[in-house]
Parts: C-alpha cells; structure tokens; sequence
C-alpha cells in the first residue's frame, strides 16, 4: 500500500511570501499525483493534477513539481484566500496524504 | 455547470443503516466514475468507494468493506451509498467526487458539499 507522507504538518507564513509544500510518497506513484485545497467549512478542491498540471480556474501562482516518490506544491505569492488546508493524493489505491495547514503568521 | 449535491446524511444509532444519495447535474454523468470520499471531523481525507461509469466495478477502502457498497443509477443521474453495520468510528462528513475525466481512473474534481453521518447512541 503506498503512504503518501506530507511536510510539515503546519506552516506559519505571511500574505505575499512564498509556500513551498512537500509530499513523499512510501514508493514510486511515476505523476500520478494531485494536490486539493480545503477551506473551513468547505468540499476540498483540485488544483493540481499529474504532479503539474492546474486544474480549470486555478491562479498561476499555485505550481506542482517533482515525480516517483517527492512532489512539491508551491505557491509563489500568498493572497489571503490561500489560508487553508492542502492535501496531496495518488490514485494507486486513492489515499490521501495527512494534510499541510498553511496558517498566518 | 457541474453541481453534486449529497443527502441522506443524519443521526443513526451503531449498527443500523443508512443510505447516501448524490444527485450529479450538469454533465454526462453516465460517462463518469464515481467516488465517495469521507473526513472525521477535524480529521484528513479519507476515501471510501470508487464506481466505474457504468456500475461494473466497485472498488472499497479495507475500513469498509463488507459493510459499505456503492452503486448508481444512471437513468436517474445518482450516486448512492448503502452503509450497514455503522460503527462510531464511520462519524464523517461524506463527500461524493466525479472523475475529472470521462470514463478511465482519474483525479476528484469536482466535489459536493457533502453530508454530515453521525453514528452515536
């Protein structure tokens, strides 16, 4: 079963500084691998799809990299909408990583 | 536009039943896998259920299989969750999620905004 492990758990930024999210997986997922955000209150959200590809809608400030077992979500410039948590997924069997608050500092 | 909207959702007592509904509008919802995705509360994400586009297969996560089965009449453009057997641990807001793309495995885009199942004495 592959085990997609997320860094850190929180990361206390401020608006307008850089984001940089990391997710490893237990064995190779090749680019099968998404990112979501989630909002208080809300449904998650794809941004992310095969480790760089953003979803419909979503700003060119969020960007994937890596592929095998490290990926990366950065978010160039924090606009105050971008507090939330992230979660990165495989479709191998479809579990989720734990998840990363991006919080204000 | 795509619009998933749950129901089904409420209070039930260990060991009885409940079923989930997904009502899909906006897109060709027979051409679309399925899934079922589900969070404690204050917990990650956690997936439950997968359904092909035309119902042929199933596929579950170990904490519910056997007591969870999905299925989905595509005359009727629904997605539902049978749930026997409900534990305290099966507490979750439930999400339905479509395959972003028709017909293959795919990512969940998008999601509804799901229903709250409560399993408490």
């Amino acid at each position: 079963e592959i085990v997609l492990t997320q860094s850190p758990a929180t990361l206390s930024l401020s608006p307008g500084e850089r984001a940089t999210l990391s997710c490893r997986a237990s064995q190779s997922v090749s680019s099968y691998l998404a990112w979501y955000q989630q909002k208080p209150g809300q449904a998650p959200r794809l941004l992310i799809y095969d480790a760089s590809n953003r979803a419909t809608g979503i700003p060119a400030r969020f960007s994937g990299s890596g592929s095998g077992t490290d990926f990366t979500l950065t978010i160039s410039s924090l606009e105050p909408e971008d507090f939330a948590v992230y979660y990165c997924h495989q479709r191998s069997n479809w579990l989720f990583g734990g998840g990363t608050k991006v919080e204000i500092k | 536009q795509v619009q998933l909207v749950e129901s089904g959702g409420g209070v039930v007592q260990p060991g009885r039943s409940l079923r989930l509904s997904c009502a899909a509008s906006g897109f060709i919802f027979g051409s679309y896998g399925m899934h079922w995705v589900r969070q404690a509360p204050g917990k990650g994400l956690e997936w439950v259920a997968l359904i092909s586009y035309d119902g042929s297969d199933k596929y579950y996560a170990d904490s519910v299989k056997g007591r969870f089965t999905i299925s989905r009449d595509n005359s009727k453009n629904t997605l539902y969750l049978q749930m026997n057997s409900l534990r305290a641990e099966d507490t979750a807001v439930y999400y339905c999620a479509k395959n972003r793309a028709p017909y293959g495995d795919s990512w969940f885009d998008p999601w509804g905004q799901g229903t709250l199942v409560t399993v408490s004495s």
